[in-house]
C-alpha cells in the first residue's frame, strides 16, 4: 500500500516569491508520482507527473517537481508565483499495476499581493 | 480533449432520500471510473472503482448497499447515495481514465456538492 504526506496544510506567500510544496510518499513498490491542483468550487485538473525518465519535471505554466527516490520526495516548486495560483495542491502517488491515486492531504497555496 | 461532466453540480435533498450523480467521459471511452469522496478541507478519499459492465470495487468502509455504482456504458458512471443522511452530505468527485493511450492517467469531473437536510 501506498501512502502520501504533504507536510504543510497551508502556504502563505507574497506574489512574485518562490514557493515550494512538500510531498513525501511511502511505497513497497514502484509508482508513479502526480500533482494535481484544484482551485476553488472546481475539480481536480492534473498540474504534472513522473512516471520514469527524468526525474525533473515541469509543467506549462512554470511549476516543476523533482523526483528523489532516496528521501521518497516529489516536491513542488515554483520561482513566481502569481495571485492566479492561488489553489489546493494535492500530491498523489499510484502504484504501477493497480493505479489507484492515493492522496495526499492537500496544501493549500494563498498568494499575498 | 479528455473531459468529464457530472450531473448535477449541486444538489440539495432531504434525509431519507435517495440522489443519483451521473459522470460522463464527453471525448473518449472509459473502462474505468472512479468515485471519490471529499470533506470540507480535506483531501480526496476513493470509495470505489467502477469498471464498465462488472460491478463496482468498493473500498474498505464503503456502504456498497448505500453508495450504488452503475456503470452501464463506456461514457457514463452513476453513484446513487440510498437512503442519504446529513452525514452524507460531501463534495463528491469522479474520475475515468482513458480505454486508449497511456493508461495511467486519470481526468477528473468538476464535482458534485451534496448537501442533505
Amino acid at each position: 500500500a501506498q501512502s502520501v504526506t504533504q507536510l504543510d496544510s497551508q502556504v502563505p506567500v507574497f506574489e512574485e516569491a518562490p514557493v515550494e510544496l512538500r510531498c513525501n510518499y511511502s511505497s513497497s513498490v514502484s509508482v508513479y508520482l502526480f500533482w494535481y491542483v484544484q482551485y476553488p468550487n472546481q475539480g481536480l485538473q492534473l498540474l504534472l507527473k513522473y512516471l520514469s525518465g527524468s526525474t525533473l519535471v515541469e509543467s506549462i505554466n512554470g511549476f516543476e517537481a523533482e523526483f528523489n527516490k532516496s528521501q521518497t520526495s516529489f516536491h513542488l516548486r515554483k520561482p513566481s508565483v502569481h495571485i492566479s495560483d492561488t489553489a489546493e495542491y494535492f500530491c498523489a502517488v499510484s502504484d504501477r499495476g493497480a493505479q489507484k491515486l492515493v492522496f495526499g492531504q492537500g496544501t493549500r497555496l494563498t498568494i499575498n499581493p | 480533449g479528455a473531459v468529464v461532466s457530472q450531473h448535477p453540480s449541486r444538489v440539495i435533498c432531504k434525509s431519507g432520500t435517495s440522489v443519483k450523480i451521473e459522470c460522463r467521459s464527453l471525448d473518449f471511452q472509459a473502462t474505468t471510473m472512479f468515485w471519490y469522496r471529499q470533506f470540507p478541507k480535506q483531501s480526496l478519499m476513493l470509495m470505489a472503482t467502477s469498471n464498465e459492465g462488472s460491478k463496482a470495487t468498493y473500498e474498505q468502509g464503503v456502504e456498497k448497499d448505500k453508495f450504488l455504482i452503475n456503470h452501464a456504458s463506456l461514457t457514463l458512471s452513476t453513484l446513487t447515495v440510498t437512503s442519504a443522511h446529513p452525514e452524507d452530505s460531501s463534495f463528491y468527485i469522479c474520475s475515468a481514465r482513458s480505454t486508449s493511450g497511456t493508461s495511467y492517467e486519470q481526468y477528473f469531473g468538476p464535482g458534485t456538492r451534496l448537501t442533505v437536510t
